[in-house]
């Protein structure tokens, strides 16, 4: 079963920042956080990932708190284009550990104009 | 790079066929994986390959089945077809097990 718990559905104005939220209390000490992102009929599209500092890249920015029990995925700039199910996962990040994502049911982002 | 690319985009069979679905991963990764996408359950982990080596397996039934060729280049069956298995079925590679996975547009396999 998926560790993370996210909301079924959000949306967001253009433009503005999108903050999509995850719970993951039962976190393990190295796990990591993976954001996925999965636009109508394609495949999934990786995102970002972070351990425990906060991470940024040319697509997003993720923020996890200081006990690790929570995310929270940033888009800054929300376009049409982001409108997709975004996935919150977490998984070992180990040598030798199995390659695989469990995902959940993912949070519905509506980008709206 | 080129992406992850799997063929055929699209395949209709008949129940108590079977069916064998390609993955060509990006160039340079070794980890292939496997999910089925139904509306029901989501995303679901099939197995994963690493070097010819299937290394994780999901719960899938014995029909389901796959390999991973030399090239890493992989292959996955399903034979007897019951039409539960009507899904998108997607590949993943990565360079190693435990990197970020980058998907391909999937195959969209109709059971009829």
């Amino acid at each position: 079963d998926a560790k993370t718990t996210q909301p079924t559905s959000m949306d967001c104005a253009e433009g503005r920042a999108a903050n999509l939220p995850c719970n993951h209390s039962t976190i393990s000490g190295n796990e990591y956080v993976y954001w996925y992102r999965q636009i109508h009929s394609q495949g999934p599209q990786y995102i970002i990932h972070g351990l425990k500092n906060n991470e940024t890249n040319e697509m997003a920015s993720l923020i996890i708190t200081e006990d690790r029990k929570s995310s929270t995925l940033i888009l800054p700039h929300a376009t049409l284009r982001d409108t997709a199910v975004y996935y919150c996962i977490v998984r070992p990040n180990y040598g030798g550990s199995q390659g695989n994502l469990i995902f959940g049911k993912g949070t519905k982002l509506s980008v709206k104009p | 790079k080129a992406g992850v690319t799997q063929t055929p985009r699209y395949l209709i069979k008949t129940r108590g066929q079977q069916v064998t679905l390609s993955c060509s991963p990006i160039s340079g990764h070794r980890s292939v994986s496997w999910y089925q996408q139904t509306p029901g359950q989501g995303l679901q982990f099939l197995f994963e390959y690493f070097s010819e080596t299937q290394r994780n397996k999901g719960n899938f039934p014995g029909r389901f089945s796959g390999r991973q060729f030399s090239n890493s280049r992989s292959e996955m069956n399903v034979s007897t077809l019951e039409l539960g298995d009507s899904a998108l079925y997607l590949c993943a590679s990565s360079e190693q097990a435990d990197n970020e996975q980058f998907f391909g547009p999937g195959t969209r396999l109709t059971v009829l």
